[in-house]
């Protein structure tokens, strides 16, 4: 069975600087895709960024990026320049080529600072 | 734009009771899921829709049961509550193909005393 596993239950950055969020997994699948979703107190599910595991080049949506590390099964969230509504839970999440379930992490609570 | 509508969105049950979560979706979505959400534990499956009429186990379905009598519906049952049921309900959607988003409702927060 896939998992996902968040090792930082919080993390914390300053504002405009740069924080990273980690997550790993544990497939036998060689195809499949990854998510972050961002929770904010809303309880609002917002999809973050997605990566193909077949694409080699890393994912990156304004602000948001990703480091794919397929061979050590990681996919780290990289935020630059931290905004007060970045402060969120943040969750990784895998989907497999031939599984219809999306499997998510524990999450990571991010708290922003002036 | 409603997307995925949850109801309701908070209840409070005593033990042993039965209560309906509905989730509605307006996109013609295929496929449904039920999570809940505890803290520590992120999103866990309780069960799940790839289409009109079928359902399949997730992770935690014990104490659940589900039908997708409608395409655009999924109701997730309760048929004893019991307080270990005390959780954020979420249902989201999304449509075939493996790189698709899927969308969520707000959640259903439910507490059972």
């Amino acid at each position: 069975a896939q998992t996902v596993t968040q090792s930082q239950p919080e993390m914390s950055v300053q504002e405009a600087e740069t924080v990273t969020l980690s997550c790993t997994y544990d497939t036998s699948e060689s195809d499949y895709y990854l998510f972050w979703y961002k929770q904010p107190p809303s309880r609002q599910m917002i999809l973050v960024i997605r990566q193909e595991a077949y694409k080699q080049q890393n994912a990156t949506e304004n602000r948001f990026s990703v480091n794919f590390q397929k061979a050590a099964k990681s996919f780290s969230l990289k935020i630059s320049d931290s905004q007060l509504g970045d402060a969120a839970m943040y969750f990784c999440a895998y989907r497999g080529y031939n599984t219809d379930k999306l499997i998510f992490g524990t999450g990571t609570r991010l708290q922003v600072f002036p | 734009n409603a997307g995925v509508t949850q109801t309701p969105k908070f209840r409070v049950l005593k033990t042993g009771q039965s209560m309906t979560l509905l989730c509605a979706q307006d996109m013609n979505h295929e496929y449904m899921y039920w999570y809940r959400q505890d803290p520590g534990m992120g999103l866990r499956l309780i069960h799940y829709s790839v289409g009109e009429g079928t359902t399949a186990k997730g992770e935690v379905p014990d104490g659940y049961n589900v039908s997708r009598l409608k395409k655009q519906n999924f109701l997730l049952g309760l048929e004893s509550a019991a307080p270990s049921q005390t959780s954020v309900y979420f249902c989201a959607s999304n449509a075939p193909g493996q790189n698709t988003e899927a969308f969520f409702g707000q959640g259903t927060r439910l507490t059972v005393v």
